[in-house]
């Protein structure tokens, strides 16, 4: 499986934008990229995907680097409630074994 | 609406004893997946359901896990004579059907099972 390395951890001011980043030079052309996030003593909760494109929705925003080797994950305003790890995981084609690493760590200061 | 729902949310038993563990996806999702996660560590995959057949159990970690799906609705992971390592947080998921393009997978809360 293709691999992912994150920052273990980030620090964010509340209200602010956050860009939360992830390498993954080893991705396939049929690789997603998936951004999970887990709140303390809770399930992961799925956050956003992309293949190529930038892509949008309520919670976040997700940039992806033209080569696919990279990609940044945006809070526009952090709230204390963003606080959490961040998991950026590839999966491919129809694959669903979702792999999580260690991700990064973000703390949200009032 | 309703989400991926796990019971019970806690269990605590001795080593010997077999736990069962309940999952109740959300409503029409056709998979249905189990994770397990250490403390302190990442999601390890156990088994997947497509319908009420599991073509991946390639992670159970032992012939002691088991796991049923029925009415392709509710699952049952269930753990024989358990061991002290088993102590972890059992999570399930479920989605809209993997084969038809990539589908975000909706957690449950999990639950966490310790050992004595």
């Amino acid at each position: 499986d293709a691999k992912t390395t994150q920052p273990n951890s980030m620090e964010s001011n509340e209200e602010e934008p956050v860009h939360l980043p992830c390498n993954h030079s080893t991705i396939s052309g049929t690789d997603y990229i998936h951004w999970y996030r887990q709140l303390p003593s809770q399930g992961p909760e799925y956050v956003i995907h992309g293949l190529t494109s930038n892509v949008n929705n309520r919670m976040a925003s997700l940039a992806i680097a033209e080569d696919r080797k990279s990609s940044t994950l945006i809070l526009h305003r952090a709230t204390l409630r963003d606080a959490a790890v961040y998991y950026c995981i590839l999966c491919g084609g129809s694959n669903y074994k979702l792999t999580f690493g260690k991700g990064t760590l973000l703390t949200v200061n009032p | 609406g309703a989400g991926v729902s796990q019971s019970p949310s806690n269990k605590v038993t001795e080593k010997g004893k077999d736990v069962e563990l309940r999952c109740d996806p959300i409503s029409g999702h056709t998979a249905l997946y189990w994770y397990r996660q250490r403390l302190g560590q990442g999601l390890e995959f156990l088994i997947y359901f497509q319908g009420n057949s599991a073509p991946d159990k390639s992670g159970l970690p032992s012939d002691r896990f088991s796991a049923e799906r029925t009415g392709e609705s509710v699952s049952t992971l269930t753990i024989q004579r358990t061991q002290q390592e088993d102590s972890a947080v059992y999570l399930c998921a479920s989605s809209h059907n993997p084969g038809r393009g990539h589908q975000p997978q909706h957690f449950g809360d999990g639950t966490r099972l310790s050992i004595l």
